[in-house]
């Protein structure tokens, strides 16, 4: 079993529609993170998770909800995306120690591709 | 604000030669580190190689190994005895210390023939 698993692996999706991307970490990790990966653009951080807390939002659009109720699980909601959102969405954990002296080494899962019609 | 730049969209080797793929960097921040991934077929982002600015040894993994230049912000990945297995995309990163976020550059596709 992988470190960071996430389901679906693909996903296609109407305007209109509402899904849900699920990401799960097995290495007792306490931050996670979503990102967008388009192509020919660097990786693109959207939100962080630390101790369940929200630290970052990348000025996401509100069409991407994320959530996160425990610390091993990360969701990203959907709902009316543009044909611009489609892209990999990857998500990531890692360990962050108090005092920042944690190794910033981030586990990757293997995405879910996600088309929008 | 960091920035990472990779100026290789491609490159190619063949079998059991060796690659050297570019990084370079900019960030304000002296408390840094960077990182190489290798991302193959299978889409999952995999860390080849770590390294902390404070060290000036260069980092190596086995047939892995970084030459980092931190006056010229120059973060290079030499890739020894390439292997098929080794065909991905490398994506150079970095983040500051004590901050949960990485910044990626557009990544390099490497080629390895046999």
């Amino acid at each position: 079993e992988t470190g960071v698993t996430q389901t679906p692996r693909h996903l296609v999706m109407g305007m209109t529609n509402k899904k849900s991307l699920k990401c799960e970490q097995h290495l007792g990790h306490n931050a996670m993170y979503w990102y967008k990966q388009s192509a020919k653009k660097p990786l693109e951080l959207m939100f962080v998770y630390n101790f369940k807390e929200q630290t970052e939002n990348n000025s996401v659009p509100s069409r991407f909800s994320p959530e996160c109720p425990n610390s091993s699980h990360l969701f990203l909601h959907l709902h009316t995306l543009q044909p611009e959102d489609s892209a990999l969405y990857l998500c990531a954990s890692s360990q962050v120690l108090a005092g920042g002296l944690g190794k910033n080494i981030q586990y990757f899962g293997a995405g879910t591709r996600l088309s929008v019609l | 604000a960091q920035t990472v730049t990779q100026s290789q969209p491609e490159m190619s080797v063949q079998e059991a030669e060796t690659v050297t793929l570019s990084c370079t960097y900019d960030t304000s921040e002296s408390d840094y580190y960077l990182f190489w991934y290798k991302q193959p077929p299978s889409r999952q982002m995999i860390l080849v190689i770590r390294q902390e600015a404070y060290k000036q040894q260069n980092a190596t993994e086995n047939r892995f190994s970084v030459n980092f230049q931190k006056a010229a912000k120059s973060f290079s990945l030499k890739i020894s005895d390439s292997q098929l297995g080794d065909a991905a995309m490398y994506f150079c990163a970095s983040t500051t210390g004590g901050s949960e976020k990485l910044v990626f550059g557009k990544g390099t596709k490497l080629t390895v023939n046999p």
